[in-house]
């Protein structure tokens, strides 16, 4: 089975540009969820996607937003970049959400290495 | 929110050695995830263990959810361990929201 694929790789973009990214789950998996990895911040949740409704979002400004499509595919956009949003985006998908069963053990993506100048 | 702390920060071994890797976390969680990121940034699945104690190849952990901590074990270490260790949680009311430890650097030198 495919694991999850996250498109493009790499991206550089200027300042006040915006960015779309894109994250395919794992086949059958319906739970998207976004990460960003930093140096200084390490690893922080961005939001959460199940069966096209964003269910978690973490403390991050408009700027960044998402969506997810029927197919379980997510994209996740950030308008206005500025120099702070260079950083690993993650992406990783689970079967469900929420619950007591393995069944929301999360795989994760390669990521998309943004870098703003 | 929950706060997820790993031990030690770094760490350097020869080749061969064992090791332990700890992560404390401050409220009851439904799923706990330890990951190894490779060189080039994916995070790889290690375990999925929001209790108890499983074991692959060289690799073990052990969750004690009553006490709030974790353990991963690596015997025998080769140079390919290499790379940050993190342990990740999700609080009973999070959905799938992980959190994440700050991660181990783990250096084997042959």
């Amino acid at each position: 089975k495919a694991g999850v694929t996250q498109t493009p790789r790499y991206l550089i973009k200027t300042r006040g540009q915006q960015v779309t990214l894109s994250c395919s789950p794992i086949s059958g998996h319906r739970s998207v969820s976004w990460y960003q990895q930093t140096p200084g911040q390490g690893l922080q949740f961005l939001f959460e996607y199940f069966s096209e409704t964003q269910r978690n979002k973490g403390n991050f400004p408009g700027r960044f937003s998402g969506r997810q499509f029927s197919n379980s595919r997510s994209e996740m956009n950030v308008s206005t970049l500025e120099l702070g949003d260079s950083a690993l985006y993650l992406c990783a998908s689970s079967l469900t959400t929420g619950g007591l069963t393995r069944d929301y053990e999360q795989y994760f993506g390669p990521g998309t290495r943004l870098t703003v100048t | 929110g929950i706060q997820v702390e790993q031990s030690p920060p770094d760490l350097i071994l020869q080749e061969g050695a064992n090791s332990t890797l700890r992560c404390n976390f401050s409220d009851s969680v439904n799923n706990l995830q330890w990951f190894h990121q490779n060189p080039w940034g994916q995070l790889i699945n290690l375990f999925y263990i929001p209790s108890g104690t499983k074991q692959n190849g060289r690799l073990s952990a052990t969750t004690v959810a009553t006490e709030r901590y974790s353990l991963l074990y690596i015997s025998s270490s080769q140079t390919t361990d290499s790379g940050v260790y993190f342990c990740a949680v999700v609080r009973e009311t999070s959905g799938s929201r992980l959190t994440f430890g700050e991660g181990t650097q783990l250096t084997v030198n042959p």
